[in-house]
């Protein structure tokens, strides 16, 4: 089955700092991805995906996220954190089974903490 | 890209007792989702709801727990079933678009 691993639970970093949120997937074939942001008490907010085509995806809200496929990674990343970005963060694979209507398995989540 | 209602947001309910959530897409979408968060977890897929056909459930989850349908291309419910305290979680629903996925913003269940 398709999967993706979130290796941290938490990722602390100061405003204005870069971010990186680590992803690394685990697929037969291509995979399709997905980066999801949850805040508290609120639904699911897509931030971006790649497909297919350039390895640099860029998304809402100043993120992206770079697919590399010798590493299997997709990791999120943001030039300049704000507090506002204070939240819960969730990678996600397409997955391929047909019986499964081709749903999203989600990685366990990380914990973005900015700090002013 | 497609909005999806759903409804409740939140509900207390009686060990016992059976909730119904609903779910509203805008546009008609030919598969949905329905998925469980547990209180710090990740989600977890229960089902995948096909217009016309029953539910497919995953490892762990039964149809008599968690009863779903699909009358039309842009609606969908799940129940949940003789509730106990462990069923405490937000249930959300999800639709592919594309080669895109929008959720609906979750129903927080609590059960007491």
């Amino acid at each position: 089955a398709q999967s993706v691993a979130q290796p941290e639970d938490q990722v602390n970093v100061a405003e204005g700092n870069p971010l990186t949120v680590k992803c690394t997937y685990s697929v037969s074939g291509n995979p399709y991805l997905f980066w999801y942001v949850q805040y508290p008490n609120r639904g699911l907010q897509f931030l971006l995906k790649y497909i297919t085509g350039d390895n640099l995806v860029k998304g809402s809200y100043g993120f992206e996220a770079e697919f590399n496929k010798s590493q299997t990674s997709f990791h999120l990343k943001k030039p300049s954190a704000l507090v506002s970005d204070s939240a819960l963060y969730f990678c996600a694979v397409r997955d391929m089974k047909s019986n499964s209507g081709y749903a999203l398995n989600f990685g366990k989540g990380t914990s973005l903490l900015v700090t002013p | 890209s497609a909005v999806i209602s759903q409804k409740p947001s939140r509900d207390i309910c009686q060990r016992g007792t059976s909730l119904t959530i609903q779910c509203q897409v805008d546009s008609q979408v030919t598969m949905m989702f329905w998925y469980r968060q547990q209180p710090g977890q990740s989600l977890t897929l229960i089902a995948t709801a096909n217009q016309g056909s029953e539910a497919t459930y995953e490892s762990g989850f039964v149809i008599d727990k968690f009863p779903i349908s699909r009358p039309n291309l842009t609606f969908s419910t799940l129940t949940v079933s003789n509730m106990s305290p462990e069923d405490s979680s937000i249930y959300l629903c999800s639709a592919e678009v594309g080669y895109g996925y929008t959720f609906g913003s979750g129903t927080r269940l609590t059960v007491v």
